[in-house]
C-alpha cells in the first residue's frame, strides 16, 4: 500500500511569508503527484499536477517540486486566501490512489 | 458550465446502506473517470474508488472492498456510490470528482461535486 506522509501537520505563518510544505511517498512515485487546497466547508481545489505544473487558473505564487519520494509545495508570499488545508495525492499506483493526511496553514 | 452535482444529505441507521448520486453537466460524461473521496468530520481526505463511466469498470480501495458498489447511468450522466453495512465511523462528507488527464502521464481531480453529508446514527 502506498502511504503518503505530509509534514508538518500544522504550520503557523504570517501573511507575506514564504512557506514550504512537504510530502513523502513510501515508495517512488516518479512525478505522479498532485496538490490540492481545501478551505472550510468547500470541496478541494486542484493546484498542482505532475509534481510541478500549475493547474489552470492557479496563481504563480504556488509552485511544486520533487520526484521519487520527496515533494514540496511552496507558496512564495502568503495571501489571506491561502490559509487552508493542503493535501498531496499520488496517482502512480494505478488502479489505486491515495492522499496524504494534510497540512493546515494557520495565521500566526 | 462543467460541474458535478451530488444528491442531498442522508441520515442512516447502523447496518443500513446509503446511495449517493453524482450528476455531470457540461462535458461528455463517458470521457472521464469519476472518483469517490470521503472526509470524516475534522479529518483528511480518503480515496474510496473509481468508476469508468464508459465501460462501467470499477476499482475500490481495499478498505471498502465488499462494501462499496459504484455504478453509472449513462442515459442521465449520473454516477452512483452505494456503501453498505454502515457504522458511525462512516459518518462523513462524500465527494465525487472528475479525473482529468492533462497529458499521457499526468492527471488530477479537476472538478468536484459539492459533497454529500452522510450521518450514521
Amino acid at each position: 500500500e502506498m502511504v503518503m506522509t505530509q509534514s508538518p501537520a500544522t504550520l503557523s505563518v504570517s501573511p507575506g511569508e514564504r512557506v514550504t510544505l512537504s510530502c513523502r511517498a513510501s515508495q517512488s512515485i516518479s512525478s505522479n503527484l498532485a496538490w490540492y487546497q481545501q478551505k472550510p466547508d468547500q470541496a478541494p481545489r486542484l493546484l498542482i499536477y505532475g509534481a510541478s505544473t500549475r493547474a489552470p487558473g492557479i496563481p504563480a505564487r504556488f509552485s511544486g517540486s520533487g520526484s521519487g519520494t520527496e515533494f514540496t509545495l511552496t507558496i512564495s508570499s502568503l495571501q489571506s486566501e491561502d490559509f487552508a488545508v493542503y493535501y498531496c495525492q499520488q496517482y502512480n499506483n494505478w488502479p489505486s490512489y491515495s492522499f496524504g493526511q494534510g497540512t493546515k496553514l494557520e495565521i500566526k | 458550465q462543467v460541474q458535478l452535482v451530488q444528491s442531498g444529505a442522508e441520515v442512516k441507521k447502523p447496518g443500513a446502506s446509503v446511495k449517493v448520486s453524482c450528476k455531470a453537466f457540461g462535458y461528455s460524461f463517458t470521457d472521464y473517470y469519476i472518483h469517490w473521496v470521503r472526509q470524516a468530520p475534522g479529518q483528511g481526505l480518503e480515496w474510496m474508488g473509481w468508476i469508468n463511466p464508459s465501460s462501467g469498470g470499477t476499482n475500490s480501495a481495499q478498505k471498502f472492498q465488499g462494501r462499496v458498489t459504484m455504478t453509472r447511468d449513462t442515459s442521465i450522466n449520473t454516477a452512483y456510490m452505494e456503501l453498505s453495512g454502515l457504522s458511525p465511523d462512516d459518518t462523513a462528507v462524500y465527494f465525487c470528482a472528475r479525473l482529468y488527464g492533462f497529458n499521457k502521464n499526468d492527471e488530477g481531480f479537476d472538478i468536484w461535486g459539492q459533497g454529500t453529508v452522510v450521518t450514521v446514527s
